[in-house]
């Protein structure tokens, strides 16, 4: 059962653009919701996280957008880079003695000149 | 501060084989914890250690089974290998259980069943 819904699974933007990423969850009982960015060869890293208490949160250029009632929450690449091309992960997960993420498949964004 | 490590890098296995995947922790973590990902798919949580002992465990059968060590780092054994385990294994660590700790993941192995 997959939990968690990624969208696109591939997103091609021109240099300077805004990148969107979609994801929708099931299990209303999550409360994390990170985003990992993942290059070629290497591990997935965290690059923003949102508790479900607020509706946004800013990093950089870098904003989560999280909409409880809809269970649905996304990431936006403001003046999206060369070097943001990468493959995007949305996650959620729960505190229940453990922290198990539950991912996302994945979107690969392509940032073109 | 040394990131989280894993070897090998790349592996190949025949199918019935048994492997052993390795993990060293990012220094201070207590907490391990594995990850499968497959080809175009995001990783799927496979298992927890929190000080030498299983902390949690996904929807992974008996023949994935692993260890924690005194110093936190981690092995991941599969026995009895199938062509599905092929995939990237990534292990991450964190410092406690608690919620909202961030876990910081290896650069993966590489598994190919053949």
């Amino acid at each position: 059962q997959q939990q968690v819904k990624q969208s696109p699974q591939s997103l091609i933007v021109q240099k300077g653009g805004i990148s969107i990423i979609n994801c929708a969850y099931e299990n209303t009982a999550f409360d994390y919701f990170p985003w990992y960015q993942q290059f070629p060869g290497k591990g997935p890293a965290l690059l923003i996280a949102i508790r479900p208490d607020v509706s946004e949160k800013k990093e950089g250029r870098f904003t989560i957008s999280f909409n409880k009632s809809a269970k649905q929450f996304s990431l936006h690449i403001m003046d999206s880079q060369p070097g943001d091309s990468a493959t995007y992960f949305c996650a959620a997960s729960v505190y229940d003695g453990n922290e198990k993420l539950t991912f996302g498949t994945g979107t690969r964004l392509t940032i073109i000149p | 501060e040394t990131g989280v490590t894993q070897s090998p890098t790349h592996l190949i296995k025949t199918r019935g084989q048994q492997v052993t995947l390795r993990c060293s922790s990012q220094s201070g973590h207590n907490t391990v914890s594995w990850y499968q990902q497959a080809l175009g798919q995001g990783p799927q949580f496979i298992f927890q250690y929190y000080r030498e002992e299983e902390n949690g465990r996904g929807n992974f059968p008996p023949r994935f089974s692993g260890l924690q060590f005194p110093n936190y780092s981690s092995e991941l054994n599969v026995n009895a290998l199938e062509l599905d385990d092929s995939a990237l294994y990534l292990c991450a660590s964190s410092l406690g259980t608690v919620s909202y700790n961030e876990q910081f993941f290896g650069p993966g192995t590489r598994l190919t069943v053949l």
